[in-house]
């Protein structure tokens, strides 16, 4: 089955500067890759996503990045504020099967102001 | 719109006890799924229904059963509970076919005892 890592698992910068989060996949039939982020105690929540078919989308602040060819993708969070800290999970899932997602383990991000 | 609910959203079980938890979703998505989430790990897959009517294993199936009663609600029991699934649960629903995108409800804390 798929698997998906994620990494850091940790990250901590300094508010206005970037962050960088990567995932690897394993199974090169997946074709969706949503980005979720989650507050302390609450659901997880989309964020951004991207399909297959595009190598990078935006919204304001947020970026996806995807290298089908490496199997990799990446989140990037420019001037970060401290309200950009929680946890940011990856995810892998292709269009049949349930449409079923592998998760990564999570990158817990802290803004410090 | 509710969304998805889930109840309850604190429960403790001492060893042995069984109980299930509920979840039901407005949003008309054929797609459940059930989740854990850990300290610190991802979102593991559990049970999940593509339809009402369908339910398959996931990735950590031992020890849960489910039920898809009917398009909105779909069900996790826990027969005879253990202090190992002391964790978080989430349910989240997607449409299929169609976007992607999961919807997760807020989330059961159990604890076993």
């Amino acid at each position: 089955g798929e698997n998906v890592e994620q990494h850091p698992s940790t990250l901590s910068v300094q508010e206005g500067d970037s962050a960088v989060i990567k995932c690897t996949y394993s199974d090169s039939a997946s074709n969706y890759f949503p980005w979720y982020k989650q507050e302390l105690g609450k659901r997880p929540q989309l964020i951004i996503d991207i399909r297959s078919n595009v190598g990078e989308k935006k919204d304001q602040r947020i970026a996806v990045t995807l290298n089908k060819t490496a199997k990799h993708f990446s989140l990037h969070i420019t001037e970060t504020q401290p309200e950009d800290s929680a946890v940011y999970f990856c995810a892998a899932s292709k269009g049949t099967n349930a449409g079923k997602s592998t998760f990564g383990d999570g990158t817990t991000l802290t803004v410090k102001p | 719109n509710a969304g998805v609910t889930q109840t309850p959203k604190f429960q403790v079980l001492k060893t042995g006890q069984s109980m299930t938890l509920q979840c039901a979703q407005d949003m008309n998505h054929n797609s459940m799924y059930w989740y854990r989430q850990d300290p610190g790990m991802g979102l593991r897959l559990i049970y999940y229904s593509a339809s009402e009517g369908t339910t398959d294993k996931g990735e950590v199936p031992n020890g849960y059963n489910v039920s898809r009663l009917n398009k909105r609600e779909f069900s996790l029991r826990l027969e005879s509970a253990a202090p190992s699934q002391t964790s978080v649960y989430f349910c989240a629903t997607r449409p299929i076919p169609g976007p992607y995108e999961q919807y997760f409800g807020p989330g059961t804390r159990l604890t076993v005892t």
